[in-house]
């Protein structure tokens, strides 16, 4: 079974520009999520997709980042403009069936580094 | 507001030590509780994972140990490996909530 994949793995940019992220879940998996992991802590959630629509973007900051998952398969993740404490790994997840507490399964993350 | 409360942030312990990581919640609600282990750039992945109706579950050489009156759980690692040197992280969730919330993290160690 192909993992969750994601690229670009390392990303440097000035704040103020623009950035995306792409994921390709694994195959079969209707729920997709996106976390945000700051050195240090644990991931935190930003936004999560059941197929191609959006269970749970509470944590998302709107005015900044965006995402989409247009065909329910992979997505895109996208911040502009980036601000300094966006640095920070994106991982990127899927799962069989977010409702009955399925495994998630990560990619290895873009890691941001915002300048 | 943490959610899940994950001590120590470090842990060091010679190769046969018996590591345990502690965490603690507050939401009642939560009745799924899953331990991920992080290894340096790579993602999370899920080691083992226990609900409420149990004590405690072991696989392998991991083992959960779960007190819902305290609303505490720990994870025990018998026999430990430098191979098992890595961050690993608590969680908390609530069957057919959206968000796993993560405790902060815990590295740990495994000296040869």
């Amino acid at each position: 079974e192909a993992g969750v994949a994601q690229s670009p793995r390392y990303k440097i940019i000035e704040k103020r520009q623009s950035v995306a992220f792409w994921c390709n879940p694994i195959s079969g998996h209707a729920t997709l999520y996106w976390y945000q992991q700051i050195l240090g802590q644990g991931p935190k959630l930003l936004i999560q997709f059941q197929n191609n629509g959006v269970v749970d973007d509470s944590q998302l900051p709107k005015d900044r980042f965006s995402a989409e998952r247009l065909k329910g398969v992979d997505s895109t993740l996208k911040i502009q403009p980036a601000k300094l404490e966006d640095s920070a790994v994106y991982l990127c997840a899927s799962s069989l069936d977010w409702s009955q507490n399925s495994p998630l399964h990560f990619g290895n993350g873009t890691r941001l580094t915002v300048t | 507001q943490q959610q899940v409360k994950q001590s120590p942030q470090s842990l060091i312990v010679q190769k046969g030590g018996i590591p345990i990581i502690n965490c603690a919640y507050e939401n009642t609600a939560f009745d799924y509780f899953p331990w991920y282990q992080q290894f340096p750039g790579k993602g999370p992945a899920l080691l083992i994972a226990i609900r409420p109706d149990v004590s405690e579950k072991k696989e392998g050489r991991f083992t959960i140990s779960f007190n819902k009156s305290a609303k505490q759980f720990s994870l025990h690692i018998m026999d430990s490996q430098p191979g098992d040197s890595a961050t690993y992280f608590c969680a908390a969730s609530e069957t057919g909530a959206n968000n796993l919330f993560f405790g902060t993290g815990t590295r740990l160690t495994v000296i040869p």
